[in-house]
């Protein structure tokens, strides 16, 4: 199957610093891709989709100048949290659907998490 | 988006078939039903998806109601491999959406030896 990961697998940050997170697509093209983030034992929730070469779209209530998106090419897209505080620590999950057509409508592929802990 | 309704928790025996389901009763004629599943500390994984008729892989398969208001993931010979978080989502693929997924709460699955 594809195969999506992130980087970094994990970090710890002080409070006010800003963290990027990684999200590639590394034997497919996608031209969407999805951010997610999950609190401990709590479900996954949708923050924004990620366009390939426009602006990302962000789900209500997701502050857009916190959590900066860029999907610069077809295997790429980052999440920067910005000025980042305790209670942004979480999971941040990123998946991808496979651009070419027979998989697209179908699949989305997961990468395996960023743990984010801000100090 | 459509909701879709899971029990919270269900336990099985090792290798003995596992009957997961869902109830979906206000979904579209556009909405496909996935199932996917998250073992601790780790991202989702794709199981299976269906739209109306009923589908197998290597996986499990997937029963849909023929209102298709309900639907039921099977593992067939459950592992403890398989104890995670199910989640039964809807997928609207038509062209005003980007067929993003919404999760909801799931079903978690323990698996005893």
């Amino acid at each position: 199957g594809a195969v999506v990961s992130q980087h970094p697998s994990r970090v710890i940050c002080k409070s006010g610093t800003s963290v990027k997170i990684e999200c590639r697509s590394l034997d497919f093209q996608a031209t969407t891709m999805f951010w997610y983030r999950q609190f401990p034992k709590k479900s996954l929730m949708l923050m924004a989709t990620s366009n390939e070469g426009s602006k990302a779209t962000y789900e209500q209530g997701v502050e857009k100048d916190k959590f900066l998106i860029n999907h610069a090419s077809l295997t790429l897209s980052t999440l920067t949290v910005t000025s980042a505080h305790p209670e942004d620590s979480s999971f941040y999950i990123c998946s991808a659907r496979d651009s070419a057509s027979g998989r697209a409508k179908n699949e989305q592929f997961f990468g395996p998490g960023t743990r984010l802990t801000v100090l | 988006d459509a909701k879709t309704t899971q029990p919270n928790s269900m336990e099985s025996n090792e290798e003995e078939p596992v009957h997961l389901p869902c109830n979906h009763s206000t979904i579209s004629g556009t909405d496909y039903i996935h199932w996917y599943r998250q073992l601790p500390s780790q991202g989702p994984e794709y199981v299976i998806h269906g739209l109306t008729s009923n589908v197998n892989n290597r996986m499990a398969s997937l029963a849909i109601a023929e209102d298709r208001k309900s639907s039921t993931l099977i593992l067939h010979r459950a592992t403890l491999r398989d104890a995670a978080v199910y989640y039964c989502i809807l997928r609207d693929v038509s062209s005003s959406n980007t067929g993003k997924l919404i999760f909801g709460q799931g079903t978690t699955l323990q698996v005893k030896p």
